[in-house]
């Protein structure tokens, strides 16, 4: 089995905590992206990543850092500065053949 | 800046009855689109695409560059065509989601 794997499915945090959630991949995707589900506000894009080593702001990316030291992995660090963190979060990667992207199951943040 | 529209956010209809999920779309250049789906439990997964101009469980969808539209069809909906509907347009490395349509199809 493989795809695009994240975890925790579920995270509880205090408020004042960062929290990272992970994102790795056995799909060879150079591409990655970090998303945002909330109801009625469809997907917002949080940072993506072109490369390793190498990632861009999406439009909500304040009070969020990202990491992309091996193709294979892409963290996303939700930090005490972001101010409504309590969200589902879904990672993807990027067929570059297809252009089809292949989410994660998704993670759950609960902010307490 | 690229941007999908997608006007309901709530479509409720019955078995056997036709379904139109609305999706426009505004780019200024040539658009790469696609409806992706996610079931009760599931994970978001790829529906279909405008540039493969298959169908997939019935669904079609066809893109209109004069009205800039990419509605996803299908003449009779199932059960289990219940699911969350997203649009989205791709160009470049960045794809931007509409905000998703809910279809309930009830028995």
């Amino acid at each position: 089995d493989g795809g695009i794997t994240q975890s925790p499915k579920y995270l509880f945090r205090k408020e004042g905590q960062n929290v990272t959630l992970s994102c790795e991949q056995n799909l060879n995707h150079d591409a990655m992206y970090w998303y945002r589900q909330d109801p009625g506000q469809g997907l917002r894009l949080i940072y993506y990543s072109q490369i390793v080593n190498d990632f861009q702001k999406g439009d909500i990316a304040e009070g969020y850092s990202v990491s992309r030291e091996k193709k294979e992995s892409f963290p996303l660090t939700v930090t005490s500065a972001q101010k409504n963190p309590t969200a589902f979060y879904l990672c993807a990667g990027l067929s570059a053949n297809t252009g089809e992207l292949f989410f994660g199951e998704g993670s759950r943040l609960t902010v307490l | 800046a690229q941007r999908v529209t997608q006007p309901e956010k709530l479509l409720s209809v019955f078995k056997g009855a036709p379904v139109e999920l609305k999706c426009n779309y505004s780019y200024s250049g040539s658009p790469e689109l696609f409806w992706y789906v996610q079931y009760s439990r599931q994970r978001l997964q790829l529906l279909l695409r405008h540039i493969s101009r298959e169908s997939i469980k019935g669904f079609t969808a066809d893109l209109n560059k004069g009205e800039t539209s990419f509605h996803l069809k299908k003449p009779f909906a199932q059960e289990e065509d219940s699911a969350m509907y997203y649009c989205a347009l791709r160009a470049g490395y960045i794809p931007t989601f509409g905000r998703g349509t809910s279809l309930i199809v009830h028995p």
